[in-house]
């Protein structure tokens, strides 16, 4: 299975808005709209921000929002933050019934 | 509260064994899906097992793994101590990681649509 894409590297100015996607294929993101967002600070274990495309983690500020287009799925981030710099990765369920994880996309505040 | 704790990393030789256990705290590991993810240093997530929640019968749940670990490594868990294990065997050089332990979110549509509850982790190095 092979991890899906995402950009190495997104940034921004604080208060502008990114995006990051999420690129597989019909076995994955494309079949199933089974895909999560993380955000992970270094040193520190991921957190969900992102559940079953669209729907924010609990707790998880609405600046956050996810949506998916065939088998891209994208990560917004409006209102960016200084405290929004971290690596974010997205996953998905595909059709052998296993997970699969991109690559990861680090987010830089300007 | 939700607390997943990892332990049992540690340095092996290639080809040694290492069981990782993950006591867990704040709910039932039997009732939930439980994920094993790994990260290699300065590397991306890694997605590694998967079990599913016992049903009716607490000693059930279908497991799944990554291809790279497949017949090597076993999840597995005890209802009893409420801790959900890796089994590791045949370890190579590139097994190295962290090893996150994982609790599944469960929505009103599935148990494969996120992670919700990760451990700290634990290193596991595998060098002669």
């Amino acid at each position: 299975q092979s991890a899906l894409t995402q950009p190495a590297s997104v940034s921004g100015s604080p208060g502008q808005s990114i995006t990051i996607s999420c690129t597989g294929t019909s076995s994955d993101v494309g079949g199933y709209n089974y895909v999560s967002w993380y955000q992970q600070h270094p040193g520190k274990a991921p957190k969900l921000v992102i559940y079953d495309v669209s729907n924010r983690s609990s707790g998880v500020s609405n600046r956050f929002s996810g949506s998916k287009s065939g088998s891209t799925a994208s990560l917004t981030i409006s209102g960016l933050q200084t405290e929004d710099e971290a690596d974010y990765f997205c996953s998905s369920y595909t059709s052998s019934s296993t997970v699969v994880f991109g690559g990861g996309t680090k987010v830089t505040v300007l | 509260e939700v607390q997943l704790v990892e332990s049992g990393g540690g340095l092996v030789q290639p080809g040694g064994s290492l069981r990782l256990s993950c006591a867990a705290s704040g709910f039932t590991v039997s009732s939930n899906y439980m994920s094993w993810v790994r990260q290699a240093p300065g590397k991306g997530l890694e997605w590694v097992s998967l079990i599913e929640n016992a049903g009716r019968t607490s000693y059930g749940g279908r497991t799944y793994y990554a291809d790279s670990v497949k017949g090597r490594f076993t999840i597995s868990r005890d209802n009893s101590k409420n801790t959900l294990y890796l089994q590791m065997n045949s370890l190579r050089a590139e097994d190295t990681a962290v090893y996150y332990c994982a609790r599944n979110l469960c929505s009103s549509t599935s148990c494969y649509g996120g992670v919700d509850y990760w451990g700290q982790g634990t290193l596991v190095t595998v060098s002669s």
